[in-house]
């Protein structure tokens, strides 16, 4: 069956450093990977997406991911974080059975250090 | 502007008390799904309508239902409140087919509190 893990449930960084979200998929095909970010008291935005094609995606707000089919990854990250990148990120799977349903992983909070 | 409303922010109910989440998209999509957000557990989702008063069970659907009488609303009902159903539950709009290029558009939230 499909899943997603993001195996850091927290992450501190300073502002202005980098950053890489982790994220791991089960799947035996190309899945179609997404990532979320949530902010305090809001509904979920799409950052990115990924299919097929070029395995380094650019998604709004300055984030990219890349698909690593060898390691069954896709991790996003931003060169520079702001303090207004402190969130919750999510990254998701389309369950490829019946209805598309999307899969979540359980989420990695980020917390942005002055 | 895209818009997916969730009309009760923060809700607090009784243990036992039947509770209606109502979820009201205006972009005329054919899917719609209800998640359960718990800390650590990432969203889980409780119910999907392909479209009016069609359903389908998500990964935890006991103790919900669901009704899509309109194409514009989609209901979570719990029929009976308990405290293990404390969460911030989330709804969300998808036009049916394509799943990489139709984009899932999400509410705000309840929260919802059983006491």
């Amino acid at each position: 069956a499909q899943s997603v893990t993001q195996p850091d449930i927290h992450i501190t960084v300073s502002e202005g450093a980098s950053l890489e979200l982790r994220c791991n998929y089960s799947y035996g095909a190309t899945p179609y990977l997404f990532w979320y970010v949530q902010s305090p008291g809001q509904g979920l935005q799409l950052l990115l997406k990924y299919f097929s094609g070029d395995t380094l995606v650019q998604g709004i707000k300055g984030f990219e991911a890349e698909f690593k089919r060898s390691q069954s990854s896709f991790n996003l990250r931003k060169p520079s974080v702001h303090w207004s990148d402190a969130a919750e990120y999510f990254c998701a799977v389309v369950k490829m059975v019946s209805s598309y349903k999307l899969i979540f992983g359980s989420g990695t909070r980020l917390l942005v250090r002055p | 502007d895209v818009k997916v409303t969730q009309s009760s922010r923060y809700l607090v109910k009784r243990t036992g008390e039947k509770v209606f989440l109502e979820c009201v998209q205006d972009m005329d999509h054919e899917n719609m799904f209800w998640y359960r957000q718990d800390p650590g557990l990432g969203l889980r989702l409780i119910y999907f309508s392909y479209d009016v008063k069609m359903k389908e069970k998500g990964d935890i659907p006991e103790g919900y239902s669901v009704s899509r009488e309109k194409k514009e609303r989609f209901s979570l009902i719990l029929e009976s409140a308990s405290t293990n159903q404390t969460s911030m539950y989330l709804c969300a709009s998808r036009v049916a087919g394509d799943p990489y290029g139709n984009t899932i558009y999400f509410g705000e939230g309840s929260w919802l509190t059983v006491v």
